[in-house]
């Protein structure tokens, strides 16, 4: 029972334009998102949350929407930089999964100069 | 600040031994999570701690256990290793059990001969 898709095993962009990655869930008691990016060899690094209580979360380059209704979140990545290639992945927490994050299988993004 | 630090970062066992991870959080951080990369994979949760406590488990079966100390670094222990054993296990920390993003170390990489 797979909770978190991210259907887009991977994404190539040019320099400048901007990234987007989707994530969609199953599970309507998720009430809190995040999203990491991953490079080889290295833990995951958070880059941005969302609560359920909003549908936006921006962070300088990076922006989180959350549609609630479709059950889909995206992160976009604008401008996008080449030291953005890696893999990212969004996951959910929420309900009796308190503590327990969900993650997605990861979408692998290069960004090309 | 120091990251969520863990060790060892490798380590080679055979069938049927036992393992022993350790994770020590970011500063004034609770919450201790321990997830398991295997390859090809995603990130699979396994065990919660906060306050010295278990909160949460994921599918996992027993000989999967672990523990957070009062200063709340952690161990995590797998007893009679089976070659599915082998993957990458990572450590995240979090400041608060709800809603609060879980930061993570680079993860020990567990091989089983």
């Amino acid at each position: 029972d797979q909770q978190v898709k991210q259907n887009s095993p991977s994404l190539s962009v040019q320099e400048g334009r901007i990234s987007i990655l989707n994530c969609d869930y199953t599970n309507s008691m998720f009430d809190y998102f995040l999203w990491y990016k991953k490079y080889p060899a290295e833990g995951p690094t958070f880059l941005i949350s969302i609560s359920s209580i909003k549908d936006k979360n921006e962070d300088g380059r990076f922006t989180v929407f959350l549609n609630k209704s479709a059950k889909h979140l995206s992160l976009h990545i604008v401008p996008s930089q080449p030291g953005d290639s890696a893999v990212y992945f969004c996951g959910g927490a929420g309900g009796t999964s308190y503590g327990k994050l969900t993650f997605g299988q990861g979408t692998i993004l290069t960004v090309h100069p | 600040e120091a990251g969520v630090t863990q060790s060892p970062t490798h380590l080679i066992k055979t069938r049927g031994q036992q393992v022993t991870l350790r994770c020590s959080p970011i500063s004034g951080h609770t919450s201790v999570y321990w997830y398991q990369q295997a390859l090809g994979l995603g990130l699979q949760f396994l065990l919660w701690y906060d306050e010295g406590e278990e909160r949460n488990r994921g599918n996992f079966p027993p000989r999967f256990s672990g523990r957070q100390f009062p200063n709340y670094s952690s161990e995590l222990n797998v007893n009679a290793l089976e070659l599915e054993d082998s993957a990458l296990y990572l450590c995240a920390s979090s400041f608060g059990r709800y809603n609060q993003p879980q930061h993570f170390g680079d993860g020990t990489r567990l091989s089983i001969l």
